[in-house]
């Protein structure tokens, strides 16, 4: 199986700064990695595909890059609406396996 | 525009069974691949199961092989998710989720419609 390793567990930040995150596969998954938001009790919201291709009607300050085994997830001005989970996912190969996830707060 | 609504979901005790739905909208629905997703209360995601758009290949994580089964109807655009001999770890919010196109992995398999949840609980 693909192990997804995500960074911070956890992050606080004031509203504007820029936030990264990062995922880290255990093998190359040719940039087959999803970027989810999740707020609570909500279903999770595609933001990004293909590790860089923004889902329709996403805000143009979230961002997604990296190739091979090494990805990242960028809100370039953090605002108040985007407190809430992150998840990356890569979808190379079965079984499909998700990051543990980032909780964003403001600071 | 695309909708899933998933139903089905109840508090039943170990070793029991229920049958989850998974209604869909907004597209032409045996062109799409299907998945599960399921999220333990305050853990992250796992992927369950996907099936492709006629049904023809069904996908299983290890831990509910031989005691899920995966189906779908394309006439009445819905997913079925059947979960027997069921454990208190099978206790989660169950998602269904739709791929980009006619495949499990890869750019058609992504999943990029997510439904609401339906939240099974195994207790006794």
């Amino acid at each position: 199986d693909i192990q997804m390793t995500q960074s911070p567990s956890s992050l606080s930040a004031s509203v504007g700064d820029r936030v990264t995150i990062t995922c880290q596969a255990s093998q190359d998954i040719r940039s087959y990695l999803n970027w989810f938001q999740q707020k609570p009790g909500k279903a999770p919201r595609v933001l990004i595909s293909d590790a860089s291709t923004l889902h329709t009607g996403v805000p143009s300050r979230f961002s997604g890059g990296g190739s091979g085994t090494h990805y990242t997830f960028t809100i370039t001005s953090l605002q108040p609406e985007d407190v809430a989970t992150y998840f990356c996912q890569q979808y190379d190969d079965l079984p499909l396996t998700f990051g543990g996830g980032t909780k964003v707060e403001i600071k | 525009e695309v909708q899933l609504l998933e139903s089905g979901g109840v508090l039943v005790q170990p070793g029991g069974s229920l049958r989850l739905s998974c209604g869909a909208s907004g597209f032409t629905f045996a062109k799409f691949a299907m998945g599960w997703v399921r999220q333990a209360p305050g853990k992250g995601l796992e992927w369950v199961s996907s099936m492709t758009g006629t049904g023809g290949h069904t996908f299983y994580t290890d831990s509910v092989k031989g005691r899920f089964t995966v189906s779908r109807d394309n006439s009445k655009n819905t997913m079925y998710l059947q979960l027997d001999s069921l454990r208190p770890e099978d206790t989660a919010l169950y998602y269904c989720a739709r791929a980009h196109d006619d495949a499990v992995t890869g750019s058609a398999g992504s999943f990029d419609y997510w439904g609401q949840g339906t939240l099974v609980t195994v207790s006794s």
